[in-house]
């Protein structure tokens, strides 16, 4: 059981490249989440997707475009990367949008934009 | 509105000796609080959950937090550390009444000297 697996693991870009991050879920849970995590800054939250067919922003949208492809899926694309974008990605699912509802976490996707 | 301050961004103990890690949260309605571990190179890993029920919760690896309303506090504790626990930990505060979007902290380094 596989539970969250994002691909790639690494990737280094550059300035102005784009890129397209990939998360999948094996567990048939209805919420997904894209967040970033930087040193000292806990996660923030880039987009979500409360359920398949819907998406929303959350803290730090801009830069970012992501695509429920079905209930598995939901990508996170980088249309012209900047530096500031370097980072850690990590996909997360849950099984409903709620408040007591825990996430699952994927290994995360280390992104370097040079 | 939710908010969440781990107090200590590094807390250092001796293998053997118990472990504090503090939060405290802020939120307009009833919490459910969540602590999360993550490992070098790994995603979060739930260690526990608050969602209204018992104020003392046990998680996994004998760990455990006491939900504190008169002093919205959710610290994080074990008897005796061991050289695995030393990884980054994250409370996360979620809330009904909006968008159950949960809020993360920016963590604590735990670091346990042999």
């Amino acid at each position: 059981n596989a539970g969250v697996t994002q691909t790639p693991k690494f990737q280094v870009l550059k300035t102005g490249q784009s890129m397209t991050l990939q998360c999948a879920q094996d567990m048939n849970h209805n919420s997904m989440y894209w967040y970033r995590q930087d040193p000292g800054m806990g996660l923030r939250l880039i987009y979500y997707s409360a359920s398949e067919g819907t998406t929303d922003k959350g803290e730090v949208p801009n830069g970012y475009n992501v695509s429920r492809l079905n209930k598995r899926e939901f990508s996170l694309r980088l249309e012209s990367a900047a530096p500031s974008q370097t980072s850690v990605y990590f996909c997360a699912s849950s099984v409903r949008q709620g408040a007591g509802q825990p996430q699952h976490f994927g290994d995360g996707t280390r992104l370097s934009i040079l | 509105a939710q908010s969440v301050t781990q107090l200590d961004s590094h807390v250092s103990v001796s293998e053997g000796t118990p472990v504090l890690l503090r939060c405290n949260y802020s939120s307009s309605y009833s919490p459910s609080l969540f602590w999360y571990v993550q490992h070098p190179n790994k995603g979060l890993q739930l260690l526990l959950k608050y969602t209204s029920a018992a104020t003392l919760v046990k998680g996994i690896n004998g760990f455990e937090a006491e939900f504190k309303k008169s002093e919205t506090s959710f610290h994080l504790t074990k008897p005796s550390a061991h050289m695995s626990d030393a990884a980054e930990y994250f409370c996360v505060v979620s809330v009904s009444g909006g968008s159950y979007i949960p809020t993360f902290g920016r963590g604590t380094s735990l670091i346990v000297h042999p």
